[in-house]
């Protein structure tokens, strides 16, 4: 089983719908998480920590379910510079952000 | 703003010829990362360091050494170049407090032939 998994997709959808991507973690003593955007050709880049609490950023939710060792990312209105790939990141323990595990993406393409 | 940068955008290289990549960051970060980007297999971790001159294996770091002589400087080595290696490399620096949010560079595309 891998360490962080992600539907890799790809999700296509209309401009204005919400979609939500889901990634599952196996280290239940994981203590942080992210998801970060890449664009095609481009690097990765934080989009958004995920807090115990669930957290939002404009259209943009994330939310921690630790019983279920889950994140999710939640997309509302959906633009088309959205489309990219979403990266799950995973730091398990307290490492130092040593040892961060990035999920394999999942790939959003939304249509006009 | 925050800074990383590589060397090389894309690179071509022979079956057996020694290669060097070459990463550069500008926040005074302590920590820096290689990677290597696989479509489906994401982000693995080939060697990291915490220190100058100091380093630490990854997760697949067979046939690559790294070197840290400055703070800003992390170079990744490939001893002897295999088509097995053909891929995206990834340099990334973080700061071991806070966040711990990873700074990308541009990314390298090494094809070897």
């Amino acid at each position: 089983r891998k360490e962080v998994e992600q539907d890799p997709g790809p999700f296509n959808v209309p401009e204005g719908a919400t979609v939500a991507f889901n990634c599952t973690y196996s280290n239940s003593a994981s203590q942080s998480f992210f998801w970060y955007r890449q664009d095609c050709r481009k690097e990765p880049k934080l989009l958004m920590s995920v807090y115990s609490s669930g957290n939002e950023d404009g259209r943009f939710t994330a939310q921690l379910n630790r019983a279920s060792q889950y994140i999710s990312l939640l997309i509302r209105d959906s633009k088309l510079s959205d489309s990219a790939t979403y990266l799950c990141v995973v730091n398990p323990g307290n490492t130092g952000g040593f040892k961060t595990i990035f999920g394999a993406g999942t790939r959003l393409f939304v249509k006009a | 703003d925050v800074k990383v940068t590589q060397s090389s955008r894309y690179l071509v290289k022979r079956t057996g010829e020694k290669v060097f990549l070459e990463c550069v960051q500008d926040m005074d970060h302590e920590n820096m990362f290689w990677y290597r980007q696989d479509p489906g297999l994401g982000l693995r971790l080939i060697y990291f360091s915490y220190d100058v001159k100091m380093k630490e294996k990854g997760d697949i770091p067979e046939g690559y050494s790294v070197s840290r002589e400055k703070k800003e400087r992390f170079s990744l080595i490939l001893e002897s170049a295999s088509t097995n290696q053909t891929s995206m490399y990834l340099c990334a620096s973080s700061s071991p407090t806070g966040s711990y949010e990873q700074y990308f560079g541009p990314g390298t595309r090494l094809t070897v032939t």
